[in-house]
């Protein structure tokens, strides 16, 4: 079954750039009813979606990051990529990866998510 | 952006009895093509990541159990469990695909009396 890990820099100093990695296993990141997503927590609150990329690289980001959010996908690895430019320390949170289907029409419901892996901003 | 506003914050509830959340959209997330609401519930226990229970504000993921089930169309929607268990004690979140950017409820946590 369909299984997503992240990775990445667990500590980043403030205004330096956040990178993780989303390593897709079990299928394809080139599937065309899925879109491949970062959603971050802070500790103790809700969840922000941050983007989404597809396989053909399109990408839709949060206008709240979109400033400072690139994704980029590699399919020759089957993995997907966020960058976070310019941290601070309200950046701090669990970022996971997510698989979100489509319909056809609009994406509707997230159903396989990495375990997660915690960054902190921090100097 | 759509604002999705969860009630109550917190509720606590006795074991086999029910449990009703309620999530209100400031804007209808039903896209009358397909006469489907694009609304999703998630749960959330401690250390995991989110686990989808529901989408299409009333369809149950494959393995979720049937206590658990969504209602609602347009701008206002419920998940109920129907008899609480022990194991449904965690956080619970609507979240809306209609228009970016995806939005989230800031949850609700269920709890046992």
């Amino acid at each position: 079954q369909l299984q997503l890990q992240e990775s990445g820099s667990g500590l980043v100093k403030p205004s330096q750039t956040l990178s993780l990695t989303c390593a897709v296993s079990g299928g394809s990141i080139s599937s065309g009813d899925s879109s491949w997503n970062w959603i971050r927590q802070p500790p103790g609150k809700g969840l922000e979606w941050i983007g989404y990329i597809y396989h053909s690289g399109t990408t839709y980001y949060n206008p709240s990051l979109k400033s400072r959010v690139t994704m980029s996908v590699d399919k020759s690895k089957n993995q997907f990529s966020l960058k976070l430019s310019s941290v601070i320390a309200a950046d701090t949170a669990i970022y996971y990866c997510a698989r979100a289907r489509f319909d056809g029409y609009y994406f509707y419901g997230t159903d396989v998510w990495g375990q997660g892996t915690t960054v902190t901003v921090s100097s | 952006d759509i604002v999705l506003t969860q009630s109550p914050d917190s509720l606590a509830v006795s074991l086999g009895e029910r449990a009703t959340i309620n999530c209100k959209s400031s804007q209808s997330v039903l896209y009358r093509s397909n006469n489907k609401n694009y609304l999703a519930w998630y749960q959330q226990k401690p250390g995991q990541p989110p686990k989808l229970l529901i989408y299409w504000a009333s369809t149950r993921e494959a393995g979720v159990p049937d206590r658990f089930s969504g209602s609602g169309s347009g701008t206002d929607f419920t998940l109920t469990i129907s008899s609480l268990q022990a194991e449904d004690v965690a956080v619970y979140y609507c979240q809306q695909y209609y228009r970016s950017p995806q939005t989230f409820g800031q949850g609700t946590k269920v709890e046992l009396k």
